[in-house]
C-alpha cells in the first residue's frame, strides 16, 4: 500500500525553529515528487512547493520562496518542510503529498497532517 | 502564473440533487485539471484527474467535465456522504500547481 506518514503535531514560540517531515512507503520514494501544501484554520487548500527526492529537485510557490525550506533523504525515504524563524501567521495545517509529475495526473496519496501551532 | 477560480464558494443541496461546481482558469489549461474532496478534519481525497478520469474507488455519482478554461464538476444524485468542501487544481504546470479556493458542499 501507497502511504505516507507525516510527523506529530508541533507547538512553537514565534521565532523558533521546526521541521516536519513526511515519510513515504509501497512504492519508489526517489521516482515521485513529494509536494507541500498549507490549510490555515478555516481556509483552502495552498501549494507550497515541491521536492524531487531523486536529483533535489524543487520548485516553490512564490508565496513561500524565502519562507521555508523543502528537503529529502531519500536514503530513508522523508521529505521535510522547515521554517528557521517561525511567526503566528505560520499556524496551520501541513499536508504532504505524491505527485507523479506527468502532466494531467494528481496528487494521491495524501499525508494525514501536521498541525503546526505558533504562539506565545 | 495560473490562477483557478471556483463558484460559487458555498451551496446547499437535498439528497438526491444534482449538484454542479464550476472551475475557471486564467488561461488554457487544456484538460489538465483536478478535483478533491476535503471532509472536516480529513486529508483531501483526488476524485478527478485530467478533467474527466474517475479514480479508482470514487463513486459513479462523481464525474467531470470541460477543457480549455472551464470545467465542472458534477454530483448526479446527492448523498448525505458527499458534504465537504471541494477544491479543483490546474496540473498544466507540473509540478507546480494552483489550487481554486474551494466550494463548500453542505446537505439541506
Amino acid at each position: 500500500e501507497v502511504q505516507l506518514v507525516q510527523s506529530g503535531a508541533e507547538v512553537k514560540k514565534p521565532g523558533e525553529s521546526v521541521r516536519i517531515s513526511c515519510k513515504g512507503s509501497g512504492y519508489s520514494f526517489s521516482n515521485f515528487w513529494i509536494a507541500w501544501v498549507r490549510q490555515m484554520p478555516g481556509k483552502g487548500l495552498e501549494w507550497m512547493g515541491i521536492i524531487y527526492p531523486g536529483d533535489s529537485d524543487i520548485r516553490y510557490s512564490p508565496s513561500f520562496q524565502g519562507q521555508v525550506t523543502i528537503s529529502a533523504d531519500k536514503s530513508i525515504s522523508t521529505a521535510y518542510l522547515q521554517w528557521s524563524s517561525l511567526k503566528a501567521s505560520d499556524t496551520a495545517m501541513y499536508y504532504c503529498a505524491r505527485s507523479s509529475g506527468v502532466a494531467g495526473t494528481g496528487l494521491d496519496p495524501w499525508g494525514q497532517g501536521t498541525l503546526v501551532t505558533v504562539s506565545s | 502564473d495560473i490562477q483557478m477560480t471556483q463558484s460559487p464558494s458555498s451551496l446547499s443541496a437535498s439528497v438526491g440533487d444534482r449538484v454542479t461546481i464550476t472551475c475557471r482558469a486564467s488561461h488554457s489549461i487544456i484538460r489538465y485539471l483536478n478535483w478533491y474532496q476535503q471532509k472536516p478534519g480529513k486529508a483531501p481525497k483526488l476524485l478527478i484527474y485530467a478533467a474527466s478520469s474517475l479514480q479508482s474507488g470514487v463513486p459513479s455519482r462523481f464525474s467531470g467535465s470541460g477543457s480549455g478554461t472551464d470545467f465542472t464538476l458534477t454530483i448526479s444524485s446527492l448523498q448525505p456522504e458527499d458534504s465537504a468542501t471541494y477544491y479543483c487544481q490546474q496540473s498544466y504546470s507540473t509540478p507546480v500547481y494552483t489550487f481554486g479556493q474551494g466550494t463548500k458542499l453542505e446537505i439541506k
